[in-house]
């Protein structure tokens, strides 16, 4: 079946710094998703990437899906304490349109 | 709009036991699904729905059941309860997989 790893698992970065975290699908994704969960809250839907190459930008965020559709990277500039969470990928492929979410990146903001 | 409800929000069962986890949307959203989230493991997909009387196995389905007899409503049913069904659920919805909207979770205890 279908896999998605993401790394890291955590990260702690200084207030400020900026964070990065990838995705890598064993197959090809029609999309992919990127959630927020803050800790001891729901996942919260961020953003949709649909076509190869495809670049979004929300503020400070960066989303970036790959050529072959395979993997994809979320990207943050200038931390701030805000932005402490679990940043999940997920993704879709097939005609079941169920997402496969990868296992998450601990973010800790140190202030 | 209340989005996806879910409850409980907090449930200790024993061994043994069943239960059955509400959740309902207000969104006409088609797709509805379950999931699982254990530390370490990101969100695996228990079932899922994609209209009224449709339902489909997700990634674990093993120990859980289903329905779906109307839009609104998706509840999850557990048949015996064992402590490695502890767990945090969440139910989620979707217009045709685009960006799901999760609920708050149900913080599920067996004993």
């Amino acid at each position: 079946g279908q896999q998605v790893m993401q790394i890291p698992q955590y990260q702690h970065v200084q207030e400020g710094e900026d964070f990065t975290t990838y995705c890598n699908s064993s197959t090809t994704l029609s999309n992919i998703q990127w959630y927020k969960q803050r800790p001891g809250g729901h996942p919260v839907f961020l953003i949709q990437l649909v076509k190869s190459g495809e670049v979004k930008k929300q503020k400070r965020l960066t989303f970036q899906f790959g050529e072959a559709k395979k993997n994809s990277s979320l990207h943050i500039t200038a931390t701030q304490t805000t932005d402490v969470g679990t940043y999940f990928c997920a993704g879709l492929s097939g005609s079941a349109r169920q997402l496969t979410f990868g296992s998450g990146t601990q973010l800790t903001v140190l202030p | 709009n209340a989005g996806v409800t879910q409850t409980p929000k907090f449930q200790v069962l024993k061994t043994g036991q069943s239960m059955t986890l509400q959740c309902a949307q207000d969104m006409n959203h088609e797709y509805m699904s379950w999931y699982r989230q254990d530390p370490g493991m990101g969100l695996r997909l228990i079932h899922y729905s994609v209209g009224a009387g449709i339902t489909d196995q997700g990634e674990v389905p093993n120990g859980y059941n289903v329905s779906r007899s109307t839009t609104e409503d998706f509840p999850l049913r557990l048949l015996s309860a064992a402590p490695s069904q502890t767990s945090v659920y969440f139910c989620a919805s979707s217009f045709q997989g685009d960006g799901y909207t999760f609920g708050s979770g149900t913080r599920l205890t067996v004993v």
